[in-house]
Parts: structure tokens; C-alpha cells; sequence
């Protein structure tokens, strides 16, 4: 178990539609991350948050939006959905920015887009 | 041109055999870390192993080793006497926060398959 706490494990939804992943990290990190893995796409870093504030940017398409709330959760928004946004989503978290130290990843959210 | 490359997408090997994971990096970045990831069948990523670019020495950690070569710029990765336990897709991944890519880049895994 690391720690890192991801809501729902499975969705289905239609196209069109809009879902909201959660994230809780690990007590006491500061980092969050979102990637998405796909089978054609492999892991893709989307966006990271510290402590509140927008870290870095990946692959994430305007599509999709993400915040870190102040008790440090995070969500990820996806709007407007097409059937190649289905993926499994995985957050992650670290204590600090992320660069030295490992990333704990949560069970990832199966996100099936019909 | 790819961060990180693993050229080996499947491999499958009979239990207790040797097998060696491959892992290519690029980067211009003097200060950077490597790092293994395992993805077992029920879908998590578990961490293995970091490395940064100023410690080259192998480590090893019960049957597991990493082989890390700066001149050829690649961090390989092996099992000695393999298990079905071992069964699953394995990353490798690079940071370089230098440049600010601090999130992890990585490789498109490679699916080991240990056969009883």
C-alpha cells in the first residue's frame, strides 16, 4: 500500500461527458501528479501540483483541468470525452518537487469512455 | 527522439533462469536520476530503485541488480533466478530537474512473463 488514495477505481461513461478523478496523497507529501497510461500512448505525465500552485505541465489536453485543494487532495476534470480518453489514470505523490526522490503512485482510476 | 528507451516490449523466460532488462536514456543534463518501476498484474506501480547520475556504483538488492553506465547511457536492470512473482511490466523513467523536467519521463516498459 502507498499511501496515495484514488477514487473511483472504475467509471464508465459516455462520450460527451465530463468525470472528475480525486487523489489523496501520502501524508505529508506535498506533490501531486497526474499520468495517464494508455496502450498506444504508454504513461504520460500530465500536470503536477505543489502545495496548491501548478508545478509543471505535461501532455495534458485543454480538455481536461486539474487543482490541489488546500487540504492537498487533487482532482482531475475531463470534459467533453472521446472514446481515446479512455485509460487508466494513476496519481502520484512525493514529499517534495519531485526531482530526486521517488514517486508513490496511487491504484490508478480505469476510466472507459463508450 | 525518445528520453527513455526500452527496446525489449516483451520477454518471457522459464523460472529460475537470469534475465536482463534494458534501459537507454538521453539527456544533455549533468545532474539527472534514473529509476525502476514495477507494474505488477493488479496495476500499480511499485518503485524499485533510484540512482542519480553522480553515483555510478551497481546495486544490489536480493536478486535483484542494476547495472548503471554513464558512457553508454544506459541503467540495466536483472533478475537472478527468476519467479512467477516476477511476472509484470517494468519501467524505467528519468528525471532531470535541471531543465525543470522534473516529473518523471518514461520508457514504454517492457513485459516480463516467467514461466513456471
Amino acid at each position: 500500500d502507498s499511501g496515495v488514495t484514488q477514487t473511483p477505481k472504475h467509471l464508465i461513461t459516455a462520450t460527451g461527458q465530463r468525470v472528475t478523478l480525486r487523489c489523496s496523497p501520502r501524508s505529508g507529501d506535498l506533490s501531486v501528479y497526474w499520468y495517464q497510461q494508455s496502450l498506444d500512448q504508454g504513461l504520460q505525465f500530465l500536470i503536477q501540483y505543489y502545495n496548491g500552485e501548478e508545478r509543471a505541465k505535461g501532455n495534458i489536453l485543454e480538455r481536461f483541468s486539474a487543482q490541489q485543494f488546500p487540504d492537498l487532495h487533487s482532482e482531475l476534470n475531463l470534459s467533453s470525452l472521446e472514446l481515446g480518453d479512455s485509460a487508466l489514470y494513476f496519481c502520484a505523490s512525493s514529499v517534495d518537487t519531485g526531482s530526486t526522490g521517488e514517486l508513490f503512485f496511487g491504484e490508478g482510476s480505469r476510466l472507459t469512455v463508450l | 527522439a525518445q528520453k527513455v528507451t526500452q527496446a525489449q516490449t516483451e520477454i518471457s523466460v522459464v523460472e529460475k533462469e537470469d534475465v536482463t532488462l534494458d534501459c537507454v536514456y538521453e539527456t544533455r543534463d549533468t545532474t539527472y536520476y534514473l529509476f525502476w518501476y514495477k507494474q505488477p498484474p493488479s496495476g500499480e506501480l511499485v518503485f524499485l530503485i533510484r540512482r542519480n547520475s553522480f553515483d555510478e556504483q551497481n546495486e544490489i538488492s536480493g536478486r535483484y541488480s542494476w547495472n548503471f553506465q554513464k558512457s553508454t547511457s544506459s541503467f540495466n536492470f536483472t533478475i537472478t533466478a527468476s519467479q512467477v512473482v516476477d511476472s509484470a511490466v517494468y519501467f524505467c523513467a528519468l528525471s532531470e530537474p535541471d531543465t525543470g523536467r522534473r516529473a518523471l519521463t518514461f520508457g514504454s516498459g517492457t513485459r516480463l512473463q516467467v514461466q513456471p
